[in-house]
């Protein structure tokens, strides 16, 4: 069946320019994450949702990030004031029981 | 969670069986072991999970030692495919946040 996926798969953006990122997760997924992976890292959690409820924000690095699942369906992660260090992939998970299957990432690079 | 500790990076030849180890020795008792690996610009992909018992599936089998401190992710026949970064993860089994660290690089060669 269909995985998670997101868009766009690239997005090149200005400094100070606010962004939306966009995460399909699979149907039926009630568990939904966002993590962020800068380059040669491992990715980094931040933030967790269980249905439409936002259970987890400890890994958002500044208020300049906030995240939404309105439907407890897609979510959007949304990056404000968008600066240098922001440049990095983010990954989106889904899950329903014990594992969390990834899509394939936004790769944000801020100019 | 449990903190990982996992080599920076591995050989091994093509169609040879790949052991991966990871050290896991402040794992608790109701934290599973997982696996996943990530090639080269795409999302990280689940492979296998276990508590204490060895697993096994379609892509690789896990073997947890007996005192659950560290554990060996086998790749029976590696491909060239296999070359991936390898991630072990330590977690509660209800759905929680991973802390991936810095994995494996696997390199499989001809």
């Amino acid at each position: 069946g269909a995985g998670v996926s997101q868009s766009p798969r690239y997005k090149v953006a200005k400094r100070g320019q606010d962004v939306a990122l966009r995460c399909d997760p699979i149907s039926g997924h009630v568990s939904l994450f966002w993590y962020q992976q800068a380059l040669g890292q491992g990715p980094e959690f931040l933030t967790y949702f269980q249905n439409e409820a936002q259970l987890d924000k400890s890994g958002l690095p500044s208020d300049r990030f906030f995240a939404e699942r309105p439907e407890g369906s897609v979510s959007t992660l949304k990056i404000q004031r968008t600066q240098q260090e922001d440049s990095a992939v983010y990954l989106c998970a889904s899950g329903r029981q014990e594992t969390q299957y990834f899509g394939p990432g936004t790769r944000l690079l801020v100019l | 969670d449990a903190k990982t500790t996992q080599p920076p990076s591995m050989d091994c030849a093509e169609g040879r069986a790949a052991n991966l180890p990871c050290n896991h020795s402040t794992i608790s008792g109701n934290e599973y072991v997982y696996w996943y690996r990530q090639i080269h610009s795409q999302g990280p992909q689940y492979i296998i999970h276990g508590l204490k018992n060895n697993e096994t599936n379609e892509m690789a089998s896990l073997i947890i030692t007996e005192d659950r401190k560290s554990s060996t992710l086998i790749l029976p026949h590696a491909t060239l495919r296999d070359t991936a970064v390898y991630y072990c993860i330590g977690s509660p089994h209800n759905f929680n946040k991973f802390y991936f660290g810095s994995g494996t690089k696997l390199n499989v060669k001809p």
